[in-house]
Formats: structure tokens, sequence, C-alpha cells
């Protein structure tokens, strides 16, 4: 069964500051997704990562997939309050369309 | 750009009572998914369908159906509601030969 393990869970930091977000899962896998989701709203589509090494950034976020140490992680840079919401990395099996979701990272910036 | 359509957005149901949601998937996705999200807890994968047929199928309880009609919107089905089955329930679309996987905006479900 694949377990996908993000941390930290919680997350408290000031703007300006950087920081990382990771993501551990245990089987291998074809694709993982980063979203975010404010709260009671819906899943906003961050990242999708297809291949080991892959890199793609959006703004203040940046995110990075190694496939042999399954590990994804998701850097934010000089971060602003507006990106305070839960983050939640997924990941989906090679075989099958469902995706695994990590238990989320609660992100709060603090002014 | 169109999105993924939920109805309804909320809705109170008693227990032992039947509840259906609907799912309206981006146009020209060919594949679909249910997710059920408990409060504070990450979403759970229910059901899936890739034209119309069934094509994965993770924790739904029995007491949950679901379909995928011709026009390729989807229905959730939930009968015997039990407490337990509050919660934000997700529709999603994708097409399969693409990579996103979008997300509507979700329906509360408050058992009673």
């Amino acid at each position: 069964e694949l377990k996908v393990e993000q941390n930290p869970l919680f997350l408290s930091m000031q703007e300006g500051k950087n920081y990382t977000i990771y993501c551990n899962y245990s089987t291998t896998s074809d694709r993982l997704y980063w979203y975010r989701q404010d709260p009671g709203k819906s899943l906003e589509s961050l990242f999708v990562l297809l291949s080991n090494g892959a890199v793609k950034q959006e703004g203040r976020l940046m995110a990075s997939l190694d496939t042999k140490a399954r590990l994804s992680t998701l850097h934010i840079t000089a971060a602003v309050h507006d990106l305070s919401a839960t983050y939640f990395c997924a990941v989906k099996e090679t075989s099958g369309s469902r995706l695994t979701f990590g238990e989320g990272t609660q992100l709060t910036v603090n002014p | 750009a169109a999105g993924v359509i939920q109805s309804p957005r909320h809705l109170i149901k008693e227990k032992r009572e039947t509840a259906t949601l609907k799912c309206y998937p981006i146009p020209r996705h060919d594949t679909v998914y249910w997710y059920q999200q408990g409060p504070g807890q990450d979403p759970q994968f229910l059901i899936s369908f890739y034209e119309k047929m069934q094509s994965d199928k993770g924790s739904i309880p029995d007491r949950f159906s679901a379909q995928q009609f011709s026009d390729y919107h989807s229905e959730l089905n939930m009968s015997s509601l039990e407490l337990g089955d509050s919660a934000l329930y997700f529709c999603a679309s994708s097409h399969l030969a693409g990579n996103t996987i979008y997300f509507g905006e979700g329906s509360w479900l408050t058992v009673v």
C-alpha cells in the first residue's frame, strides 16, 4: 500500500523567510502533484512532476522530484502572507488512476 | 476556462437518508474521480471512471455507488447515511493523456 508522508505538518514562518516542505512516498510512482487548499475550499493545482530531476517554479514556489529517493520538495522563497494555506502532495502509482495524498502541511506566514 | 462543476454545494441530511451528488467534468476530459475529505483530513480516493467505465475503486463504503453517464457527468449516490459521512466531497477530472487533475469546489454534506 502506498504511503505518502509530509513534513512538517505545521509550519509557522515570518514573511521574507525561506522554507522547504518535504514529501516522501513508499512505492514507485510516475507522477507527483502539489496542491494548495484554503480552508473549506477546493484543491488548486500547483505543480505536476513527471520525471526524476524535474524542477518547476511558479512565483515564490519551486517544486522538485527525486524518484530514486522517492522524495519531492516544495520550496518557499521570501514568504508572503498570501501563501498561508494547506499544501498537499499527492502521488499517483504507476498502475491505477488514484492519487494518494499526504497529510498536508498547514502553512501560516506571519507579517 | 470551464472548471469542474459540482452540485449541490451544501446539503444537510438526516441519518439513514439518501443523498446524491452530481459532477460535471471539464469538457473533453475523459476521467472523473471522487474524493472524500473529512475535517482536518487529507482527501481520500473513493472511485474513478474512464470513458464511463469504472477504472479504479478505493475505500468506498458499500452504501455508496457511483456512475458516469453518456454525457460524461457523474453522480455519487450515498444511502443509509451515517454521522461519519459528514465531509467535503470532491469531484475531479482529467484528460488521460494530460497531466493535471482539476478539482471542483466540492459538496459539503452534513448528516445530522
